[in-house]
């Protein structure tokens, strides 16, 4: 049953520290989009990648925050230094790119800066 | 850009009830378009989807939405919901590849 996995599940750090977040999208596809959850603003799209180039990463705070795809099966979402408005669930989805495709969700971190 | 409105934030609804839920989109091109529901605690599933043909969609557990494009909405629609239903739901629109999401409407089912 092809999933996205994404690590850890759960995070809790102080205030400062770095932190990554990985994801492992289906094999075979080409498209990645990382997304924030709070309960303020809902779902926010932070960045999203083709064929491992990152195509939009306007919503994402670029002085703390960056993405990366390392290679076809890993995305990375780092936060350095982290702060407690922080603390959210990223979730990260992936799809098989083209006109007609849907974005498969894993099952998120849950981030907690302290 | 794109953007997407969800016109209701909380819904309460008795078991049996007809269920719809706007949303509105904004995007001047092509768009792909989506209904996603997450129950408490779970990621992201994909209801219906609409990427072009007839504009009366049905997804999974009894769920429909229609696009009306000179609306440009996209609701979703249940003719008699169940309790666990309750959950949150999301209308998404994708365009030139980019998926946005809506605020979200938190469904809750009273049996």
């Amino acid at each position: 049953d092809a999933r996205v996995t994404q690590t850890p599940r759960h995070k809790v750090t102080e205030m400062g520290q770095e932190v990554t977040m990985r994801c492992q999208p289906i094999l075979g596809h080409n498209t990645v989009f990382w997304y924030r959850q709070t309960m303020m603003q809902g779902l926010e799209l932070l960045a999203y990648f083709r064929n491992r180039a990152p195509l939009d990463d306007s919503g994402m705070p670029k002085d703390r925050f960056s993405a990366e795809m390392p290679d076809a099966t890993l995305a990375t979402l780092k936060i350095q230094p982290s702060e407690p408005r922080d603390s959210a669930v990223y979730f990260c989805a992936s799809g098989s790119g083209g006109s007609s495709t849907e974005a498969f969700f894993g099952q998120g971190t849950r981030l907690t800066v302290v | 850009a794109q953007s997407v409105s969800q016109h209701n934030h909380h819904v309460i609804l008795s078991e049996a009830a007809s269920l719809e839920l706007g949303c509105n989109y904004s995007y001047g091109g092509t768009v792909n378009l989506f209904w996603y529901v997450q129950y408490p605690g779970q990621h992201l599933q994909l209801l219906l989807k609409y990427f072009s043909g007839d504009p009366l969609v049905k997804g999974i557990k009894g769920f429909e939405a229609e696009f009306i494009k000179s609306k440009f909405s996209f609701n979703l629609r249940k003719p008699s919901v169940q309790w666990s239903d309750t959950a949150e739901y999301f209308c998404a629109v994708m365009g030139a590849g980019k998926l946005i999401f809506g605020q979200g409407t938190t469904l809750q089912v009273k049996p």
